[in-house]
């Protein structure tokens, strides 16, 4: 079955720096691939996604690389702030047909000091 | 409209005893799942369903059982509770194709004794 690797499981920089969390993922036919922000006791929030017809995708702050021939995707968080400090989630599935079945990597703990 | 709903928020049960979490959207979406989450192991697919009437195992199905009667309602069975299924237990839903984007509930905490 599909399986998601997720790297550092912790990240710690300055405020104002750069942050990069890289997930890879085993299944081939997978074609979706969401990024979840989940704060301490709440429910995981989806921030960004990506479908593999789609190299890039930027939303302010946030972007989001996918290298299908590598199986690995990557979120960059520039300009960080405090308030980005939570835990953060990749997830892939076979979109359209299989969006109830997410698969999640470990999750990374990300801090951003003041 | 209030989204995924899950009661009960929180929950304690003895080894062997049984009990359903409950989950409701009011979306009209079609997907719902149910994932488990512990610590250092993120989120762990459970059962899902792509409609009423229709469920699927997921990575993480044994000692929990659901139906899907409704569009609306998903709920999760634990049938003779253990001390490993002391979790979080989060429920989400999606609409087929389109945005794909799943919407999670504020989740269960359970705890087995």
């Amino acid at each position: 079955g599909e399986n998601v690797e997720q790297h550092p499981s912790t990240l710690s920089v300055q405020e104002g720096d750069s942050a990069v969390i890289k997930c890879t993922y085993s299944d081939s036919a997978s074609n979706y691939f969401p990024w979840y922000k989940q704060e301490l006791g709440k429910r995981p929030q989806l921030i960004i996604d990506i479908r593999s017809n789609v190299g890039e995708k930027k939303d302010q702050r946030i972007a989001v690389t996918l290298n299908k021939t590598a199986k690995h995707f990557s979120l960059h968080i520039t300009e960080t702030q405090p308030e980005d400090s939570a835990v953060y989630f990749c997830a892939a599935s076979k979109g359209s047909g299989n969006t109830g079945k997410l698969i999640f990597g470990q999750g990374t703990t990300l801090q951003v000091k003041p | 409209n209030a989204g995924v709903t899950q009661t009960p928020k929180f929950q304690v049960l003895k080894t062997g005893q049984s009990m359903t979490l409950q989950c409701a959207q009011d979306m009209n979406h079609e997907y719902m799942s149910w994932y488990r989450q512990d610590p250092g192991m993120g989120l762990r697919l459970i059962h899902y369903s792509v409609g009423a009437g229709i469920t699927d195992q997921g990575e993480v199905p044994n000692g929990y059982n659901v139906s899907r009667s409704t569009t609306e309602d998903f709920p999760l069975r634990l049938l003779s509770a253990a001390p490993s299924q002391t979790s979080v237990y989060f429920c989400a839903s999606s609409a087929p194709a389109g945005t794909d984007t799943q919407y999670f509930g504020p989740g269960t905490r359970l705890t087995v004794l």
